[in-house]
């Protein structure tokens, strides 16, 4: 079945360093999300993208984030100065068109990337 | 601001029997209900989903059910297998731009019991 690859699964870095987590989307899906979860907290919307750009964002997606599509296959996150709340576990998720029925309107997550801020 | 509530932070429920996990909602713009389960250090997996002109969807052992007045859901696992145990996340779709958003509630640890 196809699924939502993430890497890397775990990364431990310097409060100030920047980070790229990378993501592969299910291949015949258009839209790219990315969400994270604070421990013992909700999931939470981060950034929707399609068609190359960013579709939505919450207000946690201020300027030190940002998300790219380099190829025809990757979707990554880039936090650009960590601060400690930014340790969280972050998942990579995608989907078809939505409002195409059950299958347009279900997205599918990734393992996600434990982010470590220290 | 808790658009999606799940009162229940845990249920137990012995194997066999029905397991009944509630959440409910205050946004009227949610059009698509989903239920996701969710393993320690893994992704949410989808399990079933409703749209909001529904009050009912079946998909083998789980059931979600919808009832659009008093913003309420529950999903529905009959008969309840050790290996159902897990966090199991509601989450409330709305479009935003041209993309899905979801909404998710807090969670319900499910322990199935032998």
């Amino acid at each position: 079945e196809p699924e939502v690859t993430q890497t890397p699964s775990h990364q431990v870095t310097q409060m100030g360093q920047e980070v790229i987590l990378r993501c592969v989307p299910i291949s015949n899906h258009l839209y790219f999300y990315w969400y994270r979860q604070i421990l013992g907290q909700k999931v939470e919307f981060l950034v929707s993208f399609y068609n190359n750009e960013i579709s939505e964002k919450s207000e946690i997606f201020d300027d030190q984030f940002s998300v790219e599509r380099p190829d025809g296959s990757n979707f990554t996150l880039k936090i650009r100065s960590t601060k400690l709340e930014d340790s969280a576990m972050y998942f990579c998720a995608s989907s078809e068109a939505p409002g195409q029925g059950s299958a347009g309107n279900t997205i599918y997550f990734g393992e996600g990337s434990w982010l470590t801020v220290v | 601001d808790q658009q999606v509530k799940q009162n229940s932070p845990s249920l137990s429920v012995q194997e066999g029997r029905i397991s009944i996990l509630n959440c409910d909602y205050t946004n009227s713009m949610f059009d698509y209900f989903l239920w996701y389960k969710k393993y320690p250090a893994e992704g949410p997996t989808f399990l079933i989903s409703i749209s909001s002109i529904k009050d009912k969807n079946e998909d083998g052992r789980f059931t979600v059910f919808l009832n659009k007045s008093a913003k309420h859901l529950s999903l529905h696992i009959v008969p309840s297998q050790p290996g159902d145990s897990a966090v199991y996340f509601c989450a409330a779709r709305t479009l935003a731009g041209t993309a899905s958003k979801l909404t998710f509630g807090t969670g319900t640890r499910l322990q199935v019991t032998l």
